[in-house]
């Protein structure tokens, strides 16, 4: 099945940006969704469809995806963003559609 | 305000079949593009996704635990239910149903129920 890659950790000071990677083979041809998971919280929908935000979500965060890579950035950075992410893709064509990546921790210095 | 939240047994024996509920609000899953998902998370690990059920009954199962798996729904009731055979240890996770939509990705999570599988 299609395997999504994410770098375990990512650190960044507060009011900087922070940038996560996913990793798929030409996840450019697909739609790319973003969850954020917080400490003993469920996930919560960021970005989906590569870079478009469901309503309540700050512009701070936004997607982008091309080639074998998908990014979500996160511009000024703040406390409160600390947190575990997921991309996650659905492979129409696939017996396995739903696919979450590997999930990335978000820590803020 | 669209809701759902999971029910079942919090321990379960190893061998035994866990049967958890979704129970949701707020929308109605005999609208077309619509699904129930569960995604199971193990203490300290990532997502993982199991099954989904679409609004024209359409099912959809992780091929590794397709032979354990069962999903079914109650439109009349709002619920979503998922069985799961054979329970192992290493099922232990938190259980999360979640809204489907566009039949590709998860907008709306429940607040997930912690199962633990020891004898």
């Amino acid at each position: 099945s299609y395997v999504l890659t994410q770098p375990p950790s990512v650190s960044v000071a507060p009011g900087q940006t922070a940038r996560i990677t996913c990793g798929g083979n030409n996840i450019g041809s697909k739609s790319v969704h973003w969850y954020q998971q917080k400490p003993g919280q469920a996930p919560v929908l960021v970005v989906y469809d590569d870079s478009d935000r469901p309503s309540g979500i700050p512009e701070r965060f936004s997607g982008s995806n091309s080639g074998n890579t998908a990014t979500l950035t996160i511009s000024r950075v703040e406390a409160g963003d600390e947190a575990d992410y997921y991309c996650q893709v659905w492979d129409s064509s696939s017996d396995h559609p739903f696919v979450f990546g590997t999930g990335t921790k978000v820590t803020v210095l | 305000q669209i809701t759902l939240k999971e029910s079942g047994p919090t321990l379960v024996k190893p061998t035994q079949t866990l049967t958890l509920t979704c129970t949701f609000s707020g929308f109605s899953l005999s609208t077309s593009g619509v699904g129930v998902g569960w995604i199971r998370q193990p203490p300290g690990k990532a997502l993982e996704w199991l099954a989904l059920i679409y609004w024209n009954d359409d099912k959809r199962y992780s091929p590794s635990l397709k032979s354990r798996l069962t999903i079914t729904k109650d439109t009349s009731k709002n619920q979503v239910v998922l069985t799961m055979t054979n329970m192992d240890p290493v099922d232990t996770a938190t259980y999360y149903c979640a809204r489907g939509v566009a039949a590709k990705l998860f907008d709306y999570w429940g607040q997930g129920t912690l199962v633990t599988v020891s004898s």
